[in-house]
Parts: structure tokens; C-alpha cells; sequence
């Protein structure tokens, strides 16, 4: 069955300094994976998502992320956090010949709190 | 665009009460879903559409109704509304570029329905 774990319930960081928000998933064949934000009280917003090609994917609002094959892993990352980026991060997997048409199987979401 | 609209954004029924959640698209999309979101669990998917007409059911569908009737509206309905149901739902789209892989496509969300039943 597919799966993604996000390790951290929370990520503290102070404003000005790199951020990583951990991403592991399991799937059968090729995956694709994507990272949602979701902000107070709002739906959720797509940052970026990994289909084929290069490793490092850039996205909205200066976020990237790193498809790693062989740690099947897609770490959300940033250089410089910003507080307005704290919200509720969401990394999602889904592959070909999914289970319930293109389903996204979620992770149970990592909070970032950037502090000034 | 207005894209994802839903409503309403709050509601509170009894045990037993029905209600139908709004969800309306104007992006001309295919795709339609249903997810809730419980604290600390992600989403998970109720239902989805692929097309007017079209439902099947999704990973957590036991206690909801859909219907497909245009390609702009997919509403969702609790028949016998249960505290188990409390949760937050959201509403997506999307627009296969190609069916075959249409699981390459992203979603887009609606802002949500909170909804309590006590």
C-alpha cells in the first residue's frame, strides 16, 4: 500500500536561516510527489510537485525540493525562512495505476513555526 | 477565476440530521474530490469524479453521497450525520492533461467545511 511519513510533527526555525520539512514515502512504480501549504483557516495551496527529470524541483515562493530515488525520500527545503511561511506543510505521493483514480495519499502534515 | 468555492464554511448538526456540502468549480476541470482532514492524520479521500456522471468511491466513503451532475458541481452528502464526522472537508479539482497519467496532475482545493456534529 502507498504511504508518506512525515517525521516531524513540528519544525522550529528562526527567521534568516535554512529550513527542511522531511518527506519519505512508499509507493509501487515510479512515484510523484508533491508538497502542499496550508495556511490558517484556508485550503490548501500547491507549492511544487516531482514528475521525471531533474532531482531538485523549484516551486512557489522560493521553496525547493529534492527527489532522492534510493532514500525514497522528497525533503521540502528553503535558504531563508521567512515568518510568513509558517503554516501546515503537507507532502503527497501518487503513482500510475493508483488505487481510486489519481488518489494523492497525504502525510499527516508538519507545522513550521519561523520565529523572528 | 474564483476557482474552488464551498460552503458553507461552519456548520453544527445533531446526530441523525442530513446536509449536503456545496462544492462548485469554474475552472472547467474533469476531476472532482472529496477529502476530510482530521487533526493529525492528513487527508483522506472520500470520494471522486472523474467526469459528469461519474463517481467512485474513495479510501473513507461509509456515511456519504455524491452526485455528478455537471462538470462544475459535486456535492457531497451525509444522510445520518454521526460525531464521527466531525472533521474539516475539502474540496478539489483537477484537469488530466493526459488520462493516462492523470496521477501527475495537481489539485486544487477549495477553502473548507468545518462541520460538527454533536
Amino acid at each position: 500500500a502507498q504511504s508518506v511519513a512525515q517525521p516531524e510533527d513540528q519544525v522550529n526555525v528562526a527567521e534568516g536561516n535554512p529550513l527542511t520539512v522531511k518527506c519519505t514515502y512508499s509507493v509501487s512504480g515510479n512515484p510523484y510527489l508533491f508538497w502542499y501549504v496550508q495556511y490558517p483557516n484556508r485550503g490548501l495551496q500547491f507549492l511544487l510537485k516531482y514528475i521525471t527529470g531533474d532531482n531538485l524541483v523549484k516551486g512557489s515562493y522560493g521553496f525547493e525540493a529534492e527527489f532522492n530515488k534510493s532514500q525514497t525520500s522528497f525533503h521540502l527545503k528553503k535558504p531563508s525562512a521567512l515568518v510568513s511561511d509558517s503554516a501546515l506543510y503537507f507532502c503527497a505521493v501518487s503513482a500510475p495505476r493508483m488505487e481510486y483514480g489519481n488518489k494523492l495519499v497525504f502525510g499527516a502534515g508538519t507545522i513550521l513555526r519561523v520565529k523572528s | 477565476n474564483a476557482g474552488v468555492t464551498q460552503t458553507p464554511k461552519f456548520r453544527i448538526l445533531k446526530i441523525g440530521q442530513s446536509m449536503t456540502l456545496q462544492c462548485t468549480q469554474d475552472m472547467n476541470h474533469n476531476y472532482m474530490y472529496w477529502y476530510r482532514q482530521d487533526p493529525g492524520m492528513g487527508l483522506k479521500l472520500i470520494y471522486y469524479s472523474v467526469g459528469a456522471g461519474i463517481t467512485d468511491k474513495g479510501e473513507v466513503p461509509n456515511g456519504y453521497n455524491v452526485s455528478r451532475s455537471t462538470t462544475e458541481d459535486f456535492p457531497l452528502r451525509l444522510e445520518l450525520a454521526a460525531p464521527s464526522q466531525t472533521s474539516v472537508y475539502f474540496c478539489a479539482s483537477s484537469y488530466p492533461l493526459d488520462p493516462r497519467i492523470s496521477s501527475t496532475d495537481t489539485q486544487y482545493f477549495g477553502p473548507g467545511t468545518r462541520l460538527t456534529v454533536l
